[in-house]
């Protein structure tokens, strides 16, 4: 199984660009959940979903959208990049016991 | 909502020493406290979890202690080996499983061949 795939690895962004981070997982867990993390701090909370069709708002939520139209998909959407938005992002999903991270997408804003 | 503090942020022993890693919660409704391990340019990876109905669990060379009235779960490594350095979370939620959990902010553990 591959897990939790996100794409891209790395992205360059110019300041109110927009972009999509793709998450997709094949484990059928109904939980799935995206983080920043920035250095020398813990994960932070973006939004997170409990099942196709349903969102709710993390800690730091602002400036990102998500949606969950299936089980297995999972993006996020930035829509007018900014540098605090500088980055790296995980993706997340859980049967409800641990949880399966990606390996990161890292994001620059300049 | 729930704060979690983790000492100290970075640390470095002796290869074959002992390690260990401090983590307090603020929300005493919370009950599960997952360890997680992330090595350079990787996703963190679940390395042991506890519940709140036991003090104590082991596996091999790691073990977590909880000890509810203080608010408090550690992380023991012992016999450290050079593989073992990475970035450690501890995290706390309420559920009795990984759904909203708070991370705290990591100790970087080196470990000195």
């Amino acid at each position: 199984n591959a897990g939790v795939t996100q794409t891209p690895k790395f992205r360059i962004l110019k300041i109110g660009q927009s972009m999509t981070l793709q998450c997709t997982q094949d484990m059928n867990h109904n939980y799935m959940y995206w983080y920043r993390q920035d250095p020398g701090m813990g994960l932070k909370l973006i939004y997170y979903s409990v099942g196709a069709g349903i969102t709710d708002k993390g800690e730091v939520p602002n400036g990102y959208n998500v949606s969950r139209s299936t089980t297995e998909d999972f993006p996020l959407r930035l829509e007018l990049a900014a540098p605090s938005q500088t980055s790296v992002y995980f993706c997340a999903s859980s049967p409800g016991t641990e949880a399966f991270f990606g390996q990161g997408t890292r994001l620059t804003v300049v | 909502g729930e704060n979690v503090e983790q000492h100290p942020s970075t640390l470095s022993v002796q290869e074959g020493d002992s390690a260990v890693i401090k983590c307090t919660y603020s929300d005493s409704a919370s009950n599960y406290f997952p360890w997680y391990k992330q090595e350079l340019g990787k996703g963190p990876q679940l390395i042991i979890d506890i519940r709140s109905n036991v003090g104590e669990k082991k596996d091999q060379r790691i073990a977590v202690t909880l000890n509810k009235t203080a608010k408090h779960f550690s992380l023991h490594i012992t016999e450290t080996q050079p593989e073992d350095s990475a970035v450690y979370f501890c995290a706390a939620s309420k559920g009795g499983g990984y759904q909203k959990v708070t991370f705290g902010t990591g100790t970087k553990l080196q470990v000195i061949p």
